[in-house]
């Protein structure tokens, strides 16, 4: 079946302009976890969804960042008036079971979404 | 907290070669070790985890990694590397009621 897919693979914008960024999860998985890479590093936690419930936004670095999953499946990172530190790789993933019953789960991740802000 | 360390950010090595990518963890409670390999321009594909049991574990691509609890340590071995093999390697931790946490990644390079 088809993997995680995420949208658009690349992202340029202004400093100061609102961006949305699209996950399509695996069918069927429960779990759906936002991670930011950084250039020359690993990719970092941003938050956590149990099919539509936003269990886990301990990792979003400020409340100009927001996530939803409104029907369970496809999930939006939205960022308001980005700044050039936003700029980075989106990592989408997904995985079958609910993370606190599956932590031995694999995770099965997008491409990614490079945002580069300028 | 978890963290994960990986001492080395870049591994150049000859075709044919064995390879030993490291990785060391911190957790005070029993984790959950895993390696994944990111291709350029591509999402994080799973190598292979440590969940229990056998302290030796087999992943796909040859690849192999051996979980030491008292050297909180998780290596990655492959005993000949392919030119195929050029990517980036990144060791997480994972446990009950946490995220992953993923190390800095190691970049291997083969080289003809």
């Amino acid at each position: 079946g088809a993997g995680v897919s995420q949208s658009p693979r690349y992202k340029v914008a202004k400093r100061g302009q609102d961006v949305a960024l699209r996950c399509d999860p695996i069918s069927g998985h429960v779990s759906l976890f936002w991670y930011q890479q950084a250039l020359g590093q690993g990719p970092e936690f941003l938050t956590y969804f149990q099919n539509e419930a936003q269990l886990d936004k301990s990792g979003l670095p400020s409340d100009r960042f927001f996530a939803e999953r409104p029907e369970g499946s496809v999930s939006t990172l939205k960022i308001q008036r980005t700044q050039q530190e936003d700029s980075a790789v989106y990592l989408c993933a997904s995985s079958l079971l609910p993370q606190d019953i599956g932590q031995q789960e694999t995770q099965y991740f997008g491409p990614g979404t490079r945002l580069l802000v300028l | 907290a978890q963290s994960v360390t990986q001492l080395d950010s870049q591994v150049p090595v000859f075709e044919e070669a064995p390879v030993e990518l490291r990785c060391n963890y911190s957790s005070s409670v029993s984790v959950y070790l895993f390696w994944y390999v990111q291709y350029p321009n591509q999402g994080l594909q799973l190598l292979l985890k440590y969940l229990s049991g056998s302290t030796l574990v087999k992943g796909i691509n040859g690849f192999e990694a051996e979980f030491n609890k008292s050297q909180t340590s998780f290596h990655l071995r492959k005993p000949s590397v392919h030119i195929s093999d050029t990517a980036e390697y990144f060791c997480a931790v994972n446990n009950y009621g946490q995220n992953f946490v993923f190390g800095p990644g190691t970049r291997l390079s083969v080289l003809p």
